[in-house]
């Protein structure tokens, strides 16, 4: 399989805990997108990275997130002493260069949250 | 900020019927994306419209981006229950890649 793989499909956390959540982007590509979804929503912009770089972080909260694409391995969104309204689906996305230029992102298939 | 607004929110449909969903919006876009979803699953990506007044056709599916590049519709012929799904429409701009703009989705089910 190719395309964006993400880890773990389902997450459980007690409130406190920290999540970890990774993405290996399709091979070749150098960036990697990460947006949440909430129930019967739309995806939200979270954050935007090249190897070793945080191009956009714009979408994300000022505390407890945080992410990283280093250069070797996956993609991985942090998020510290979790709250139950972290609980949502996070998808990563990869594109093999500027996606501005043409809008198109590949999706993995998510990783879903849920806060005890 | 940058808005995506899509109509209707659910529609639930016979097979075979024809079915259009909206995306609109008070800004241009540089373009725009349609994304199938599926439960437990991520968006695929169906479509891109680059030019104002674009139209693409993939097999029973039609899609439109207005001629201001501020809306686009997507329309189904004849659908059929594998077309259930969400859909999303998504716009970009070239000044802010991988920024791109989520509307909240249609939900579409479509009983055989």
């Amino acid at each position: 399989n190719a395309g964006v793989m993400q880890n773990p499909r389902h997450l459980v956390r007690r409130r406190g805990q920290e999540a970890r959540l990774r993405c290996s982007p399709v091979k070749g590509h150098s960036h990697v997108y990460w947006y949440r979804q909430l129930p019967e929503e739309g995806l939200k912009f979270m954050v935007y990275l090249q190897k070793e770089n945080i191009i956009d972080e714009s979408g994300m909260p000022k505390e407890r997130f945080s992410a990283e694409f280093p250069k070797e391995g996956p993609s991985i969104l942090r998020i510290q002493q979790v709250v139950r309204g972290d609980s949502a689906a996070y998808f990563c996305a990869s594109s093999p260069g500027l996606a501005g230029l043409s809008g198109e992102l590949f999706f993995g298939e998510g990783s879903r949250l849920t806060v005890l | 900020t940058q808005l995506l607004e899509q109509s209707p929110q659910f529609l639930s449909i016979q097979e075979g019927e024809n079915l259009t969903v909206y995306c609109n919006s008070s800004s241009v876009f540089s373009s725009l994306q349609w994304y199938r979803q599926e439960p437990g699953e991520g968006p695929v990506l169906l479509v891109t419209v680059v030019t104002g007044g674009e139209v693409k056709k993939l097999k029973r599916l039609t899609f439109q981006f207005g001629d201001a590049r501020k809306d686009s519709s997507l329309h189904i012929t004849a659908a059929q229950p594998g077309d259930t799904g969400l859909y999303l429409c998504a716009g970009a701009q070239n000044t802010n890649a991988g920024k791109s703009t989520f509307g909240d989705g249609t939900t579409l089910t479509v009983k055989p």
